[in-house]
């Protein structure tokens, strides 16, 4: 059962267009949620995160926003940059406990083209 | 500061052998993570610590150990190599709470034949 799930595996933009990731989650109990950013063969970082309790948050030519009726955040990169090529995971946390456990998308490659 | 540091890189292994892929992080982190990602897959977790002397399963914690004996360090041990554990693994960390960024090691490539 997936439960953040990214549709689209990948995504093809040209440089200085606007990139939008799109992300899914089914469990409503998902409170907050981040996009991390993953270049070949290195660790995810994190990129930038959204709470429940807002509909959008900005940082920079980042830009997430959340609907939470349609269980539904996207990731807008505008203007985009080849160095914005990368693989982006969606992920989502729930409420309750001690601790931030994370369920992350497959994640949705995106190539920027100069 | 080096961060969250995974040893070894790469690492292949025959069927049924044992290894311990090695995790350290220097920023004084109570919360650390083990997580595996399988091609065209999101990243699962295998255990957790919430602190020294403190961990817990997660998602997909069949056929690994881990320990947590020091802040710093968060060992993670397979016992009987099966292919299916052929995987990048990730080593993280985090401060207290669901608004504290997690921090990921460079990966740990294994491959089980």
């Amino acid at each position: 059962d997936q439960q953040v799930k990214q549709n689209s595996p990948s995504l093809s933009v040209q440089e200085g267009r606007i990139s939008i990731l799109n992300c899914d989650y089914t469990n409503s109990m998902f409170d907050y949620f981040l996009w991390y950013k993953k270049y070949p063969a290195e660790g995810p970082t994190f990129l930038i995160s959204i709470s429940s309790i807002k509909d959008k948050n900005e940082d920079g030519r980042f830009t997430v926003f959340l609907n939470k009726s349609a269980k539904h955040l996207s990731l807008h990169i505008v203007p985009s940059q080849p160095g914005d090529s990368a693989v982006y995971f969606c992920a989502a946390s729930a409420k309750g406990g001690a601790t931030n456990k994370l369920i992350f998308g497959t994640g949705t490659l995106l190539a920027v083209q100069p | 500061n080096a961060g969250v540091t995974q040893t070894p890189k790469f690492r292949i292994l025959k069927i049924g052998q044992s290894m311990t892929l090695q995790c350290a992080q220097d920023m004084n982190h109570n919360y650390m993570y083990w997580y595996r990602q399988d091609p065209g897959m999101g990243l699962k977790l295998i255990y957790y610590s919430v602190g020294a002397g403190i961990t817990d399963k997660g998602e997909v914690p069949n056929g690994y150990n881990v320990s947590r004996s020091t802040t710093e360090d968060f060992p993670l041990r397979l016992e009987l190599a099966a292919p299916s554990q052929t995987s990048v693994y990730f080593c993280a960390s985090s401060g207290q709470g669901l608004e504290n960024t997690i921090y990921f090691g460079e990966g740990s490539w294994l491959t089980v034949v």
